[in-house]
């Protein structure tokens, strides 16, 4: 049974770059047939799309977020990585990773979320 | 790429039925047959209910069902019961392996 887990600092400085790490078990990251999904939840909000990644590396993303996004995807280790930059207090959320269908982009599983505050 | 329109919040008795609306654009909802449904309970992550318009992953009820028409897609819940009482998303694919979430539905079961 395919199982993801995020990983990465719950605290973050104003300014500072946040990066998350998701790990995949339980299956291959190196499929044709799926992209790799972050997903994050302000809250007491909704759900926003951050970006997807193929295994072989092409990335898509927010637009609204694109300029401070980068995630890469390290298919030997079999995880993926985020890395959002100068951020701010509107940043702060639980951040979900997840397997994305090809067609359709579905989303499932998800891993639990790990919250990320920006806070100095 | 703006969030796709839902009802803040909806309720129903147990037994009652449910439609939750998902409206967006000809660009995302309206153009494509790939919309999906999520269902968050409290401190969880989401659980995908309904994809690609109307299909259910194995293990959802057939109590679930999702349709759409024009730019307006629908998720309907039928003989509510207690369990049901959670946040739904819609989740529509925009084009180019992007896609627009809604911004979330309260379901409350009376």
């Amino acid at each position: 049974q395919l199982q993801l887990q995020e990983s990465g600092p719950g605290l973050v400085k104003p300014s500072e770059a946040l990066s998350l790490t998701c790990t995949v078990s339980g299956g291959s990251i190196s499929s044709s047939s799926f992209y790799w999904a972050w997903i994050r939840q302000p809250p007491g909000k909704g759900l926003e799309w951050i970006g997807s990644i193929s295994y072989s590396g092409s990335a898509y993303y927010n637009p609204s977020l694109k300029s401070r996004v980068t995630i890469s995807v390290d298919t030997s280790k079999t995880r993926f990585s985020l890395n959002l930059s100068s951020v701010t207090a509107a940043d702060t959320a639980v951040y979900h990773c997840a397997r994305a269908s090809l067609i359709g982009m579905v989303f499932d599983p998800w891993g639990q979320g790990t919250l990320v505050t920006v806070s100095s | 790429q703006s969030a796709l329109t839902q009802p803040r919040s909806v309720s129903g008795s147990p037994g009652q039925s449910v439609t939750i609306s998902c409206t967006g654009t000809s660009s995302d909802v309206g153009g494509y047959k790939y919309v999906s449904w999520y269902q968050q309970h409290p401190g969880k992550a989401p659980k995908v209910m309904i994809y690609d318009v109307s299909k259910r992953p194995s293990g959802v009820p057939d109590r679930f069902s999702g349709s759409k028409s024009g730019n307006t897609a629908s998720l309907t819940i039928s003989g509510l019961q207690a369990e049901d009482e959670a946040d739904y998303y819609c989740c529509s694919y925009a084009g180019i392996y992007t896609v627009s979430f809604g911004g979330g539905t309260r379901l409350t079961v009376l």
